[in-house]
């Protein structure tokens, strides 16, 4: 089954960077959601896109459905220690197809 | 509370045993989801349903078998075939396919 590619792989800052990281495909994809994972925890549905071009905020997140649909972009600014996790993003192909493409991961770490 | 309930949180088998992970939900939710997670990796979609009495494989569904009797319930059992079942398994599930909601996870190990 298709993986999305999810760069970078882990990422190392210090309290109160910002973040960014993508998601890209060889696919379109008709919508994009980005869940945070907590060890031990089920991921967490952070911001959903549904229109290409889009950009959602929800809090300090900001997310962004690519214009090519091919890409999204999460945006965390002013990270705090809470944002430690795993940051999968996940896409569902066509309109109507139950099942989800999820990416592999990027891991936030944060240095006192 | 509303939720997805994934019992045990650890689970332990030993080899050429069958061992069947719960799944429930009482979001009243139609779709359910079955991943495994392996360290390094995305979610890999093992079974998913969409109705009760009906579910179709994902892409890694040789070694396991499902159910879906009831809609709060789609337990997933690894069976012996199964032979490299040491995973974190997640169960989800979804009101419209697209933002599905995931349960604390199952952590299988092999005695």
């Amino acid at each position: 089954g298709q993986q999305l590619n999810q760069s970078p792989q882990s990422m190392f800052i210090q309290e109160g960077e910002d973040v960014s990281m993508n998601c890209t495909s060889s696919s379109i994809f008709n919508t994009w959601l980005w869940y945070k994972q907590d060890p031990g925890e089920g991921p967490v549905l952070l911001i959903a896109l549904y229109k290409a071009g889009e950009l959602t905020s929800n809090g300090r997140l900001t997310a962004q459905f690519g214009i090519t649909r091919k890409d999204s972009f999460l945006n965390i600014s002013a990270s705090i220690p809470s944002d430690v996790g795993i940051y999968f993003c996940a896409g569902q192909l066509s309109f109507g197809n139950e099942k989800l493409t999820f990416g592999t991961g990027t891991r936030l770490t944060i240095i006192p | 509370d509303g939720g997805i309930t994934q019992s045990p949180k650890y689970l332990f088998r030993k080899e050429g045993q069958n061992v069947t992970l719960s799944c429930e939900q009482n979001l009243n939710h139609d779709a359910m989801y079955w991943y495994r997670q392996d360290p390094g990796q995305g979610l890999r979609l093992i079974y998913y349903s969409q109705i009760v009495n009906d579910f179709q494989k994902g892409d890694i569904a040789e070694g396991y078998s499902v159910s879906r009797e009831k809609k709060e319930s789609f337990p997933l059992t690894v069976t012996s075939a199964q032979k490299n079942p040491t995973a974190f398994y997640l169960c989800a599930s979804s009101i419209d396919s697209v933002s599905q909601h995931f349960g604390d996870g199952t952590r299988l190990s092999i005695l």
